[in-house]
């Protein structure tokens, strides 16, 4: 199986600050790397797709990236409303692994 | 606008089954594969598995073999998912979501989750 690591595990931050959040796959998965946003009560949704792409309606200051096997979740200025718990995932291959998450909190 | 609607939080005793159904909306159902997944809690997620609505095949992963089944009936656009012999381990929130397919996959819409607690 394809392990994923990612890191922080969780990141105190304030209302505009730049975030980053890191997660690094066992084995090459190309650009095979989504990112989710939980929140408690809620449908996970996502934000990130291939890597880099983001998903309709996600707002532009989401962003992601990859080098070789390590993916990068950005959030430009954060809103009061990304506080929330993310997730990397790769669908290279099966069984789909996801990171072991991040929690962003105030 | 593309639904995913599970079924209600269900409370079952320890060696019971449970049965969760996820009915999908605005969308062709037999278009996209349907995946499961699951959060324990304080833990993170955990992929368990798909079905391909059009055909009914299905790809479990290792780990719920033989305990799990993933079925659907195409006429009300509705999955589900059983997961038999439960432990207070398999306490979590099943989430249904479905894949997308371009030049990789991804998961999106996800449903709202079920609560599965598994207590004596």
């Amino acid at each position: 199986d394809i392990q994923m690591t990612q890191s922080p595990s969780s990141l105190s931050a304030s209302v505009g600050d730049r975030v980053t959040i890191t997660c690094r796959a066992s084995q090459s998965i190309s650009t095979y790397l989504n990112w989710y946003q939980l929140k408690p009560g809620k449908a996970p949704k996502v934000l990130i797709y291939a890597a880099s792409s983001l998903q309709s309606g996600v707002p532009s200051r989401f962003s992601g990236s990859e080098s070789g096997t390590e993916f990068t979740l950005t959030i430009s200025s954060l809103q009061p409303e990304d506080f929330a718990t993310y997730y990397c995932q790769q669908s290279y291959s099966t069984p789909y692994t996801f990171g072991q998450g991040t929690k962003l909190e105030i | 606008q593309v639904q995913l609607v599970q079924s209600g939080a269900e409370v079952k005793k320890p060696g019971a089954s449970v049965k969760v159904s996820c009915k999908a909306s605005g969308y062709t159902f037999t278009g996209y594969y349907m995946s499961w997944v699951r959060q324990a809690p304080g833990q993170g997620l955990e992929w368990m598995g798909w079905i391909n609505p059009k055909s009914g095949g299905t790809l479990y992963a290792q780990k719920f073999q033989g305990r799990v089944t993933m079925t659907r009936d195409t006429s009300i656009s509705t999955v589900y998912m059983e997961l038999s012999r439960m432990t207070s381990h398999d306490t979590a929130v099943y989430y249904c979501a479905r894949g997308v397919v371009v030049t990789t996959n991804w998961f999106d819409p996800w449903g709202q989750g079920t609560l599965v607690t598994v207590s004596s």
